[in-house]
């Protein structure tokens, strides 16, 4: 069956510009996470949504970066007056249920450049 | 948060067995341990996880001390496909969103003939 799907795959964008980030979870996938690699570096966290639940904004690193989900489908994440430091790999994974138990299945990426 | 720490490089010979570790200096007693690996601009990659006991998959083991402080993931017969970026990471304790994955950050290995 289809995988996580991210898009655009590359964005290249100036300083200033608001960008939105698409993913497209797997099907019946409760759980959908956002994370971002920055060069060289390891995954952090960014956001987490559950079904309904209010998500768990506690990893947006500025009130810049903000993220919706439509029920348990697709979600976009955008990040408003880009910054060079935004420049990263924007990772969305999703899990059966969000449970410690469920491994998480993650995307491609969106390999964002901010010039 | 959780505090993992990983050696930032390591070899292997093609068909020997890769020991990778890793260090879980904060984590509690029902934080779970998964390893991920990344080969170069793919999203990582699902290998193992487990809680308390060892585990073993077609891909890979994974052993986790008593004490839970640290993991080793072992690949037993290293190929050169396997060279790539190995995450360990940990779920979150609890509260909303116990699911989330906190990594080290990452072990690249080398498989070399």
């Amino acid at each position: 069956g289809a995988g996580v799907s991210q898009s655009p795959s590359n964005k290249v964008t100036e300083k200033g510009k608001d960008v939105e980030l698409r993913c497209d979870p797997i099907s019946g996938h409760t759980a959908l996470y956002w994370y971002r690699q920055r060069l060289g570096q390891g995954l952090e966290f960014l956001i987490y949504f559950q079904g309904n639940s209010a998500p768990d904004k506690s990893g947006l690193p500025s009130d810049r970066f903000s993220a919706e989900r439509t029920g348990e489908s697709v979600s976009t994440l955008t990040i408003q007056r880009t910054q060079q430091e935004d420049s990263a790999v924007y990772l969305c994974a999703s899990s059966p249920t969000g449970a410690p138990y469920n491994e998480q299945f993650f995307g491609p990426g969106t390999r964002l450049t901010v010039l | 948060d959780a505090k993992t720490t990983q050696p930032p490089s390591m070899d292997c010979a093609e068909g020997r067995a890769a020991n990778l570790p890793c260090n879980h200096s904060t984590i509690s007693g029902n934080e779970y341990v998964y390893w991920y690996r990344q080969i170069h601009s793919q999203g990582p990659q699902y290998i193992i996880h487990g809680l308390k006991n060892n585990e073993t998959n077609e891909m890979a083991s994974l052993i986790i001390t008593e004490d839970r402080k640290s993991s080793t993931l072992i690949l037993p017969h290293a190929t050169l496909r396997d060279t790539a970026v190995y995450y360990c990471a940990e779920t979150n304790a609890g509260g909303t969103s116990y699911g989330k994955l906190t990594f080290g950050q990452g072990t690249i290995l080398t498989v070399h003939p």
